[in-house]
C-alpha cells in the first residue's frame, strides 16, 4: 500500500528564515504529488502540485517543491517565511493508474515566531 | 473564485443516529470525494464518485456509509447509525477531471456523543 511520511511533526522557525518541510513517499510507479496547507479552523488549500515535467514546481505564497524520483521525495521550501505562514502542511500522493484517491502524510505544523 | 462549500460546519449527534453531511462541489467539476480526519490522525480517503456511481472506496467506507448526488449541485455523505469512532472532520473535495487536482471544502466537524 502507498504511504507518505512527513518526517517532522512540528517545525519552529523565526520569521524571515528559510524553511524546508520534508515529504517522502513509497511507490515504485509514477505518482502525482501535492502539498496542501490548512490554516487554523479552515479546510485544505492546494499549495502546489507535481504532475509531470520540470521537477521544480512553484506554488502560491512563495512556496516551491522539488520532486526527486531517486529519493522518492517531494520536499517543500520557502526562502523567507512570514508569521502568516503558520499552519499545518500536508503532503499527498496519488499513484498513476491506481484510482483518484489521495494518500496523505501525517502533516507538519509550521510555527513561525517573530 | 469558485470553491467547495460544506454544511453544517459542526454537527453534534447521538450514537446510533443518522447524519447527512452536505457538500456543494465546484460547478463544472465531475469527480467528487469524501475524506475524513480523526483528531490527531492523517486525512483518510473514504470514497470517490463519478457519473452517479461510486468509482472507488476505502475499507473505512462500509455499509454504514452511503453517498448520493440528489440533484445537480449537492453531494451528500450519509452515516446510517453513527458510532463514537465516527467523530472526525469530514472533508468534501471535487476535481474537474479524474487526474486533476482536488479542491477541498472547509470541512464538517462531526461529534458523536
Amino acid at each position: 500500500a502507498q504511504s507518505v511520511t512527513q518526517l517532522d511533526s512540528q517545525v519552529p522557525v523565526f520569521e524571515e528564515a528559510p524553511v524546508e518541510l520534508r515529504c517522502n513517499y513509497s511507490s515504485s510507479v509514477s505518482v502525482y504529488l501535492f502539498w496542501y496547507v490548512q490554516y487554523p479552523n479552515q479546510g485544505l488549500q492546494l499549495l502546489l502540485k507535481y504532475l509531470s515535467g520540470s521537477t521544480l514546481v512553484k506554488g502560491i505564497n512563495g512556496f516551491e517543491a522539488e520532486f526527486n524520483k531517486s529519493q522518492t521525495s517531494f520536499h517543500l521550501r520557502k526562502p523567507s517565511v512570514h508569521i502568516s505562514d503558520t499552519a499545518e502542511y500536508f503532503c499527498a500522493v496519488r499513484v498513476n493508474n491506481a484510482g483518484n484517491m489521495l494518500t496523505f502524510g501525517g502533516g507538519t505544523r509550521l510555527m513561525v515566531k517573530p | 473564485e469558485p470553491e467547495v462549500t460544506q454544511t453544517p460546519s459542526h454537527q453534534v449527534t447521538q450514537m446510533g443516529q443518522e447524519v447527512i453531511l452536505r457538500c456543494v462541489p465546484i460547478s463544472n467539476h465531475l469527480y467528487f470525494y469524501w475524506y475524513r480526519q480523526i483528531l490527531g490522525q492523517k486525512v483518510e480517503f473514504l470514497v470517490s464518485f463519478y457519473n452517479n456511481e461510486i468509482s472507488e472506496k476505502s475499507e473505512i467506507f462500509d455499509d454504514q456509509f452511503s453517498v448520493e448526488r440528489p440533484d445537480g449541485s449537492n453531494f451528500t455523505l450519509k452515516i446510517r447509525s453513527t458510532k463514537l469512532e465516527d467523530s472526525a472532520m469530514y472533508f468534501c473535495a471535487s476535481s474537474e477531471e479524474a487526474f486533476y487536482e482536488q479542491y477541498f471544502g472547509p470541512g464538517t466537524r462531526l461529534t458523536v456523543t
